[in-house]
């Protein structure tokens, strides 16, 4: 069975940073890149950031260029993104997403998600 | 204001067909394929639409796309009361080098 688990969220200080993971299976991860979506409590979807299959091509929202980094393990076939100097405006919950081979900018299975809140 | 607009709200009576639409430019949806998410309260995202009129395997033929111009729907034919969710367009945009997502529509069924 195809599956995304997200792990990592929490309550965090703005400020401080934050770790999150996204273990695959039911497939292989090395085939595929991945994205990180969120969405702010009661808000649409934002996009955030996409790695490629191999990991040398990563693409990120502009509101959180240089403060998220994403980054995977595919021989653990886990995906992560390190959240550093977290907002408030960075509350909500994160998905991890699997791209489609054929367009890597499509999203076809989709974690449960995992909750981050920034709060002092 | 996202890059790509959707109305905020859609509604239906059962076994009517509605349409959701996506309005963008020529950096996004005038020169990539448009994606179509549906979320349910609570749940994550499922992809619907793919590739402007591509169905992933299991979604009914009920759902379907198109992509004339710069502008993209969604169409929902037969109406049930399990498709009240909020539907999501997105697309890849050249300039800003992004994923964008629409605002997002919320169907009711009547």
């Amino acid at each position: 069975q195809v599956q995304l688990v997200e792990s990592g969220g929490g309550v965090v200080q703005p400020g401080r940073s934050l770790r999150l993971s996204c273990v695959a299976s039911g497939f292989t991860l090395s085939s595929h890149a991945m994205h990180w979506v969120r969405q702010a409590p009661g808000k649409g979807l934002e996009w955030v950031t996409l790695i490629s299959y191999d990991g040398n091509n990563k693409y990120y929202a502009d509101s959180v260029r240089g403060r998220f980094t994403i980054s995977r393990e595919n021989s653990r076939n886990s995906l992560y993104l390190q959240m550093n100097s977290l907002r408030g405006e960075d509350t909500g919950v994160y998905f991890c997403a699997r791209a489609l081979k054929e367009n890597t900018k499509t999203m076809d299975v989709w974690g449960k998600g995992t909750t981050v809140t920034v709060s002092s | 204001q996202s890059v790509v607009t959707q109305p905020p709200s859609a509604s239906g009576t059962p076994g009517q067909r509605v349409t959701i639409s996506c309005s963008g430019s020529n950096s996004n949806i005038g020169t990539n394929h448009v994606h179509w998410y549906r979320q349910l309260p609570g749940t994550a995202p499922k992809l619907l639409i793919y590739g402007d009129n591509q169905r992933p395997s299991g979604v009914p033929d009920r759902f379907s796309g198109s992509k004339p111009g710069t502008s993209a729907s969604l169409a929902i034919s037969g109406l049930r009361s399990e498709d009240e969710a909020d539907y999501f367009c997105a697309v890849w945009d050249d300039s800003l080098r992004v994923v964008v997502f629409g605002g997002g529509t919320k169907l009711t069924v009547l």
